[in-house]
């Protein structure tokens, strides 16, 4: 199975909104809406932000936000904060019922 | 509160086994629907998905690394265990175990950093 194909970096200014795209196939992100996204801090452990392509587990801010079209998953950061800076790795299910990970998109806030 | 923590060798030689244990508490690898997967993440590079068992003792593993691993469980202990074989320079990595209850992974270990070197 390929890695889920995402961005290497994008940017934005604090107060914007960014998307992070996240490209599979239909053996993985278009056949099934077990999408995920996890936000890794530097020398931290990777945090849920997303599961269920747009559900957002208790405590995770509602500035994320998460959706899919097809092939392509995509997860929604607005009102960009400081603290948003990090990598972020989207994951789905597979047809081979196994996991896939995104190869990481760094944000960097301006 | 659920937590999980790797624990394993940090150093291992060339063509050697690793074998890692994830230790968990908060919840019960008897519970439907309930799994603990390994994922590993080599320095300064994403993360790649390793394997998962489900509280039924089914079990999933990477296509490309099937081969080289096993995991299995001990819900009276609380434990999953990893084990690769014939490491190689390139399996040098911090290895996670996560929690998947059908929601992802969720949560995650603090990670164990496993090098491979002789």
């Amino acid at each position: 199975q390929s890695a889920l194909t995402q961005p290497a970096s994008v940017s934005g200014s604090p107060g914007q909104s960014i998307t992070i795209s996240c490209t599979g196939t239909s053996s993985d992100v278009g056949g099934y809406n077990f999408v995920s996204w996890y936000q890794q801090h530097p020398g931290k452990a990777p945090k849920l932000m997303i599961y269920d392509v747009s559900d957002r587990p208790s405590g995770v801010s509602n500035r994320f936000s998460g959706s899919k079209s097809g092939n392509t998953a995509s997860l929604t950061i607005s009102g960009l904060q400081a603290e948003d800076e990090a990598d972020y790795y989207c994951s789905s299910y597979t047809r081979s019922n196994t996991w896939v990970f995104g190869g990481g998109t760094k944000l960097t806030v301006l | 509160q659920i937590t999980l923590k790797e624990s394993g060798p940090t150093l291992v030689k060339p063509t050697q086994t690793l074998t890692l244990t994830c230790t968990f508490s908060g919840f019960s690898l008897s519970t439907t629907g309930v799994g603990v997967g390994w994922i590993r993440q080599p320095p300064g590079k994403g993360l790649e998905w390793l394997a998962l068992i489900y509280w039924d003792d089914d079990e999933r593993h990477s296509p490309s690394l099937k081969s080289r691993l096993t995991i299995t469980k001990d819900t009276s202990k609380r434990q999953v265990v990893l084990t690769m074989t014939n490491m190689d320079p390139v399996d040098t990595a911090t290895y996670y175990c996560a929690r998947n209850g059908g929601r992802g992974f969720d949560p995650w270990g603090q990670g164990t950093l496993v090098t491979v070197s002789s």
